[in-house]
């Protein structure tokens, strides 16, 4: 089936500094990009929804200039988590969608995330 | 989308098979159910989908109630490594709308 990567696989980075998180389709064009977070013990929650070229959409409580998106590409987006605080720490998966063929959306592995 | 209902928690015994349930009583002509399985500290994990037909693959079975109500995801033969969180999602296929998850299905697999 289709891949999607992520990198990092974990993370640990300083309170007040920044940390990118990379999301990769790796064998087909992902028109749509979706971020999750999922805290300990918990479902995985949507955080946004990203399309190629434009602007991501945000879920309510999920403050935008905290968590930029870049979807530049078919087959990359990025999530920068800025001025990482302890609470932000999180498991943040990523979910591509292809929009050409298939319609399907597929999951990376997940990205840990420890801000100390 | 229309929501579901999934129990929090069932045991299997290893071996044996697994039958895990999901209601979606307000599913609509054009969703499909799909199961997605999440085991700790992964991505979550295709496992099936299918709109009102039963389908098999190489790792579960889906069984659909003709009205499409509920459905039963079922592991035939339970191994330790099918202990995971079970999601049960009904969606839309042919539209841009996001996949969410509900609480799922904590499955433990016993020896």
């Amino acid at each position: 089936g289709a891949v999607v990567s992520q990198h990092p696989s974990r993370v640990i980075c300083k309170s007040g500094t920044s940390v990118k998180i990379e999301c990769r389709s790796l064998d087909f064009q992902a028109t749509t990009m979706f971020w999750y977070r999922q805290f300990p013990k918990q479902s995985l929650m949507l955080m946004a929804t990203s399309n190629e070229g434009s602007k991501a959409t945000y879920e309510q409580g999920v403050e935008k200039d905290k968590f930029l998106i870049n979807h530049a590409s078919l087959t990359l987006s990025t999530l920068t988590v800025t001025s990482a605080h302890p609470e932000d720490s999180s498991f943040y998966i990523c979910s591509a969608r292809d929009g050409l063929f298939s319609y399907e959306q597929y999951f990376g592995p997940g990205t840990r995330l420890t801000v100390t | 989308d229309a929501k579901t209902t999934q129990p929090p928690s069932m045991d299997c015994a290893e071996g044996r098979a697994a039958n895990l349930p999901c209601n979606h009583s307000t599913i609509s002509g054009n969703e499909y159910v799909y199961w997605y399985r999440q085991i700790h500290s992964q991505g979550p994990q295709y496992i099936i989908h299918g709109l009102k037909n039963n389908e098999t693959n190489e790792m579960a079975s889906l069984i659909i109630t003709e009205d499409r109500k509920s459905s039963t995801l079922i592991l035939p033969h339970a191994t330790l490594r099918d202990t995971a969180v079970y999601y049960c999602i009904v969606r839309k296929v042919y539209n841009n709308n996001d996949m969410r998850f509900g609480a799922g299905t904590r499955l433990t697999v016993k020896p």
